[in-house]
């Protein structure tokens, strides 16, 4: 099984719509993130939370909520769909700095397709 | 400034060959630097992850960091088919993304011809 589930894998849905994607981890890392890959621009952050009680903005949040249910589950809302929020949204955990080193580990991504 | 370059190709080499992938950036308060190999479909695999200058090696895999020049490269030697892929370098100011997460850069697509 994979370390960090995103559901669903794909989706595609209306203008207008409310849209929830999770994210769930076996990793028991503190910190989870929120990405979205666009050709041409990279990833982009949205989203971070460093613990249950820790949410934050990143460079593109507009337009997008997060919850942080749990250690570990952190889904990403879009409350109104648009479609350039069309994009592959890729959520990623790391533990905390005080046990080294610490990378980010990615999931394998949800492709969201609004028409 | 966040801006991180990396020439997003193709690049196209023969099997065996060594390759070489690189991303430029301008921020100098990075200090910590990643490859993440991407397959068409999935998420970005860690595979390699270094703290400020120097070389450091993993199998077929070396990454160099230059810090004077802000200059980081990803050598495999051996290539094979199967290393195939969109190569991202990341780096961040601090140990697991910190307040920013990881800066990007846009990606190299590698194609490994039998």
């Amino acid at each position: 099984d994979a370390d960090v589930t995103q559901t669903p894998r794909n989706r595609i849905t209306k203008t207008g719509k409310r849209i929830m994607l999770e994210c769930s981890q076996t990793k028991g890392h503190d910190r989870m993130y929120w990405y979205r890959q666009d050709p041409g621009l990279g990833l982009r952050l949205i989203y971070y939370s460093f613990d249950v009680k820790d949410i934050n903005k990143g460079e593109i949040s507009d337009g997008y909520s997060v919850s942080r249910q749990a250690q570990a589950k952190f889904s990403l809302s879009l409350e109104s769909a648009i479609p350039n929020q069309t994009a592959l949204y890729f959520c990623a955990t790391s533990d905390r700095p005080d046990s080294g080193n610490q990378p980010q580990h990615f999931g394998d991504g949800t492709r969201l397709s609004i028409l | 400034q966040k801006e991180v370059e990396q020439d997003p190709g193709p690049l196209s080499v023969p099997e065996g060959a060594i390759v070489s992938l690189n991303c430029t950036y301008s921020n100098s308060a990075f200090q910590y630097f990643m490859w993440y190999r991407q397959y068409s479909r999935k998420g970005p695999e860690l595979l390699m992850y270094t703290y400020s200058s120097g070389n450091k090696e993993d199998g077929r895999f070396t990454a160099q960091v230059d810090k004077s020049s802000k200059y980081i490269s990803l050598f495999i030697r051996d290539s094979q088919p199967s290393d195939s892929a969109t190569y991202l370098c990341a780096m961040t100011e601090y140990s697991g993304g910190g307040a920013d997460g990881l800066t990007f850069g846009k990606g190299t697509h590698l194609i490994i011809q039998p």
